[in-house]
């Protein structure tokens, strides 16, 4: 049981579609994280918050729009996806910016573009 | 270089066996190291952080050489429940962690 919680589990989307997933941690961590998984890659970072406020945009395309309306939840808004983009989108969560501590990750979304 | 390098296996050692994993970073500054586990189709998890003395949980035992600026994973007694990816993760100090790509290991009955 994980105390990073992201939705959906799995995601199939056209590339003229918008979708967001949503991913909510209940630890009283105050920064969280996208990170991108494709196979046989290292996770590439792709935002960080830190106290909601975004500390780092890892030259991510602006087809992905993160959103963290308070420190407990973070969204990733995606729109016009291509097929290269289809991968598992984790999200994880710390107790400290510095990430000293390690992370805690969601699950992930498995995302399919089709 | 890759600024954390892993050696992608696969590893296929027999049950009871000992073995070992080397992941080397690129940053001698390098703050804090950890390695994490990651089962097929699911989310990386914690396994254990690196100290600079090296330490030991249980079967596993992690060391720390900041001179040649490598980490090691030791598994002794393997079971076939540790089949996973080991993922070696670096804080470089700039408010993240960077992972390298993993390092497969199947235990053999």
């Amino acid at each position: 049981e994980t105390g990073v919680t992201q939705t959906p589990r799995h995601l199939v989307m056209g590339m003229t579609n918008k979708k967001s997933l949503k991913c909510e941690q209940h630890l009283g961590h105050n920064a969280m994280y996208w990170y991108k998984q494709s196979a046989k890659k290292p996770l590439e970072l792709m935002f960080v918050y830190n106290f909601k406020e975004q500390t780092e945009n890892n030259s991510v395309p602006s087809r992905f729009s993160p959103e963290c309306p308070n420190s407990s939840h973070l969204f990733l808004h995606l729109h016009t996806l291509q097929p290269e983009d289809s991968a598992l989108y984790l999200c994880a969560s710390s107790t400290s910016p510095s990430g000293a501590y390690g992370y805690t990750f969601g699950s992930g979304t498995r995302l399919t573009v089709v | 270089r890759k600024e954390v390098e892993q050696d992608p296996g696969p590893f296929n050692v027999p049950e009871g066996a000992t073995v070992a994993f080397n992941c080397t970073y690129s940053n001698s500054a390098s703050q804090s190291f950890f390695w994490y586990r990651q089962d097929c189709r699911k989310e990386p998890k914690l396994l254990m952080s690196v100290y600079s003395s090296g330490n030991e949980d249980g079967r596993f035992t992690a060391q720390l050489n900041r001179a040649s600026q490598y980490i090691s994973l030791l598994i002794r007694d393997s079971k076939l429940s540790d089949s996973a990816t080991y993922l070696c993760v670096v804080n470089f100090g700039n408010e993240k962690l960077t992972f390298g790509t993993g390092t497969r290991l199947t235990i053999i009955p």
